[in-house]
């Protein structure tokens, strides 16, 4: 099973920064099968990003993705209140697996 | 309109079952493979396993081998996940999710259910 270690467990910064999350796998994943998800309190996570760095429908180019075989990141340029929840990362390969999370909070 | 509604809440029993359904709209639901994910309170998002709407087959995770059922009814299009041997830590939130790509078991999850609440108390 490939484990995913998202860093930091919480992160909190004030709306107009910027925010990096880290996710990283236990052995390589290929990048077609990285993606991001976004999850509100009390809503079903949201993809953001597929194959690493492409957005999905609907979301907004504030949220950028990158990174390869086991390091991958998601980078919000400028943060919208709307932005605080919890992101996770998903290999979404033959047995997907997630990360344990990251919140990221209001400062 | 892509939608995936589940069904209500569950209050079982320790050793009972559960059957959560997820109906389909919007789409053509052979077309695109739904997973399972649960998530337990305050905890993050686990993978349970998969069903072709196609044609029924499954690939379940190792650890619900031998507990969980994944099923589908085509005529309603309507996917159902059967957690048998229920225990107080099976007590989540259940969610169903489609792949986004055509005919793929693999990829992410592009539209998911609204989650049904299975909690195993005594």
């Amino acid at each position: 099973e490939i484990v995913l270690t998202q860093s930091p467990g919480t992160l909190s910064l004030s709306p107009g920064e910027r925010a990096t999350l880290s996710c990283r796998a236990s052995q390589s994943v290929s990048s077609s099968y990285l993606a991001w998800y976004q999850q509100k309190p009390g809503q079903a996570p949201r993809l953001l990003l597929y194959g690493a760095s492409s957005r999905a429908t609907g979301i907004p180019r504030r949220f950028s993705g990158s990174g390869s075989r086991t390091d991958f990141t998601l980078t919000i340029s400028r943060l919208e209140p709307e932005d605080f929840a919890v992101y996770y990362c998903q290999q979404s390969g033959t047995s997907p697996t997630f990360g344990q999370g990251t919140k990221l909070e209001i400062k | 309109q892509v939608q995936l509604v589940q069904s209500g809440a569950e209050v079982k029993k320790p050793g009972a079952s559960v059957k959560v359904s997820c109906k389909a709209y919007g789409y053509t639901f052979s077309d695109y493979y739904i997973h399972w994910v649960r998530q337990a309170p305050g905890q993050g998002l686990e993978w349970m396993g998969w069903i072709n709407p196609k044609n029924g087959d499954t690939n379940y995770a190792q650890k619900f081998q031998g507990r969980v059922i994944m099923t589908r009814d085509t005529a309603i299009s309507t996917p159902y996940l059967e957690l048998n041997r229920l225990r107080s830590d099976d007590t989540a939130i259940y969610y169903c999710a489609r792949v986004a790509f055509y005919s793929d078991s693999s990829g992410p999850f592009d539209y998911w259910g609204q989650g049904t609440l299975v909690t195993v108390s005594s």
